[in-house]
């Protein structure tokens, strides 16, 4: 099994639809993230968490939400899709400490029509 | 002025060449350096850290030059394999969460 799953791998939704990205994680670690990457651009920090009681925004939070449901689980939302929203989407994991790289998910690649 | 900042390439090059990537960086109080290797359509993963004396694995060496504040990737002897795009992180000041992706440089081994 992957370190870091995530679901769906494809989705296709419509403008206004409600959509949940899911993420697990048996790294053990406390530190969780979600990321989209568009073409030319790097990858953005849209939330982040550090435990289960803490979740902070990132760079672009506008339009998402997510919940920490477990230590090894994080999901992302959306709570009204539209179409800039295209975009692959990376949940990753680290260990605490400043050293530690991530750990990706395979990604979601959700497009929205 | 970018946080980090990477030639998007392409770099173009014959099997077995050696080929350097630079990346530069905005804040000089960064602490941690990563350059991850990213597969098309697949996600990003670690390469190697990057540490202040310059760190080796196989093929591949990492330098850091905090005087200029850039660190470069040096891949020796490539091979098809190493064809990717090369992905340059570094994170804020010390304590901070933010890890800056640069938006990577893409190299192609040709046979």
């Amino acid at each position: 099994d992957a370190d870091v799953t995530q679901t769906p791998r494809n989705r296709i939704t419509k403008t206004g639809k409600r959509i949940m990205l899911e993420c697990s994680q048996t790294k053990g670690h406390d530190r969780m993230y979600w990321y989209r990457q568009d073409p030319g651009l790097g990858l953005q920090l849209i939330y982040y968490s550090f435990d289960v009681k803490d979740i902070n925004k990132g760079e672009i939070s506008d339009g998402y939400s997510v919940s920490r449901q477990a230590q090894a689980k994080f999901s992302l939302s959306l709570e009204s899709a539209i179409p800039n929203q295209t975009a692959l989407y990376f949940c990753a994991t680290s260990g605490s400490g400043e050293n530690y790289g991530y750990t990706f998910g395979s990604g979601t690649r959700l497009t929205v029509v | 002025r970018k946080e980090v900042e990477q030639d998007p390439g392409p770099f173009n090059v014959p099997e077995g060449a050696t080929v350097a990537f630079n990346c530069t960086y905005s804040n000089s109080a960064s602490q941690s350096f990563f350059w991850y290797r990213q597969d098309c359509r697949k996600e990003p993963k670690l390469l190697m850290s990057v540490y202040s004396s310059g760190n080796e694995d196989g093929r591949f060496t990492a330098q850091l030059n905090r005087a200029s504040q850039y660190i470069s990737l040096l891949i020796r002897d490539s091979k098809l394999s190493d064809s990717a795009t090369y992905l340059c992180v570094v994170n804020g000041a010390s304590g901070t969460y933010k890890y800056i992706f640069g938006t990577g440089t893409r190299l192609k081994v040709l046979a």
